[in-house]
Order: structure tokens, then sequence, then C-alpha cells
């Protein structure tokens, strides 16, 4: 039972456009929610999170938004840099998870030249 | 500096051997974890452990088990590899407190039992 979803596996954006990337979860109790940056034969690098009193956290290019009414959060890369070519997850944690990080399948970003 | 450590990061061996993944933080972090991806690319957390508590995710086989020596080190040893327990193991750690927790990820270690 997938608790964080990542609907789209890829998702393939021009340089210098917006990349948005979406993530839904389907347990009430999440009250923080952090996007991570993969590349190939690293590590996940954390990137930007969010806290459920909040519906928008910015740092840089990066922005994400939280909608909890419908269970959605979503992060913005403007513009998109071709460094930016990753795998991207979306991660939880709250009151049942004992802290721990539940995790989307990711989003492989390519960001074209 | 790295801030979240991991060896080896590759690791080939026979079905049945017992072997162990290193992990050290760096990060003055009181609370580390184990993940592990499997081929269908889920980050899945394994163990998490301060100096409190260890918390193990039940569908965890007791084959594997977390041994931390201090708090900067959290290490996994895998009893009698079997093929399913190929995949990428992430070590983690964060600091704990009232407030919600980042953790921040080691490189992987990718561990192929043939």
């Amino acid at each position: 039972d997938q608790q964080v979803k990542q609907n789209s596996p890829s998702l393939s954006v021009q340089e210098g456009r917006i990349s948005i990337l979406n993530c839904d979860y389907t347990n009430s109790m999440f009250d923080y929610f952090l996007w991570y940056k993969k590349y190939p034969a690293e590590g996940p690098t954390f990137l930007i999170s969010i806290s459920s009193i909040k519906d928008k956290n910015e740092d840089g290019r990066f922005t994400v938004f939280l909608n909890k009414s419908a269970k959605h959060l979503s992060l913005h890369i403007v513009p998109s840099q071709p460094g930016d070519s990753a795998v991207y997850f979306c991660a939880a944690s709250g009151w049942g998870s004992q802290g721990n990080l539940i995790f989307g399948k990711g989003t492989k970003l390519s960001v074209k030249p | 500096d790295t801030a979240v450590s991991q060896t080896p990061k590759y690791l080939v061996t026979q079905m049945g051997n017992d072997k162990s993944i290193k992990c050290e933080q760096n990060l003055g972090h009181d609370t580390m974890y184990w993940y592990k991806q499997d081929s269908k690319k889920f980050l899945k957390i394994m163990f998490s452990y301060n100096n409190k508590e260890l918390i193990i995710n039940e569908t965890v086989p007791n084959r594997f088990s977390p041994k931390s020596p201090d708090k900067a080190h959290l290490n996994l040893h895998i009893n009698s590899l079997e093929l399913g327990d190929s995949a990428v193991y992430f070590c983690a750690s964060s600091r704990r407190g009232d407030g919600p927790e980042t953790q921040y990820f080691g490189p992987g270690t990718r561990l192929l039992v043939l």
C-alpha cells in the first residue's frame, strides 16, 4: 500500500522552462514533506522541505507547494537547468511513521539543452 | 568532507555468506537509519536507531541486524545472504528533536548476491 505516490515516472523539460514534479499522499497524519534529488550511483541529496503548517516554501530556483486538502504537493524548478537532470523523490513523515521517511517511487527529470 | 559515508561501495558475494556494511556520520546526529532500495527503485526503511531505541520495520528478516558501536556509526550485518537481498542499501542520519527531521543519506552500498 503506497502512502506516497509519484505517478509520473519521468518528465522531460527544455532548459530555461519550468519543471513541475508532483506527489500525492494518502496518510493525513503526515506533517512534514521533503524532496530529495538523486544522481546515478549516489545517495539521495536533500533539496527542500515543507511543514504542514505552511503551503509554500521557496529556496532559490526551487519552490514546494503543499495542498493539504488535496493531499498533494509539487516541486517547481524555475528555470530548469541541465544539471537538474536526476531522479526526484518525494518523502513524508509524521505521527505513525515513527520519524521515518516514507518515499515515493521517484520521477526522473531530464532537462534538455 | 563526506557527511555520511558507507563502505564498501560495492559488494559481490555468494548466497549463504555473512557480510557487513559500515556507516559513519560526522554530522553530530543522534539518529541513524538503514534503507533498502530494491529492483523496483522503492526506498524503504529497514531500521532507525538512536541511543535510546531501535525501531525495526516488521518486514525486515531477522537475518539483518544493526550494530552501533557509538553514536557516529551504525553498521548493518546480514547473515545467510539470499538472492533477494541484492539491492542498494543506504545509510542516513538525522538529529532527533521536537520538530521535523531532515535525514541525510550516504552514497549507498550496492550488494549483489550470486
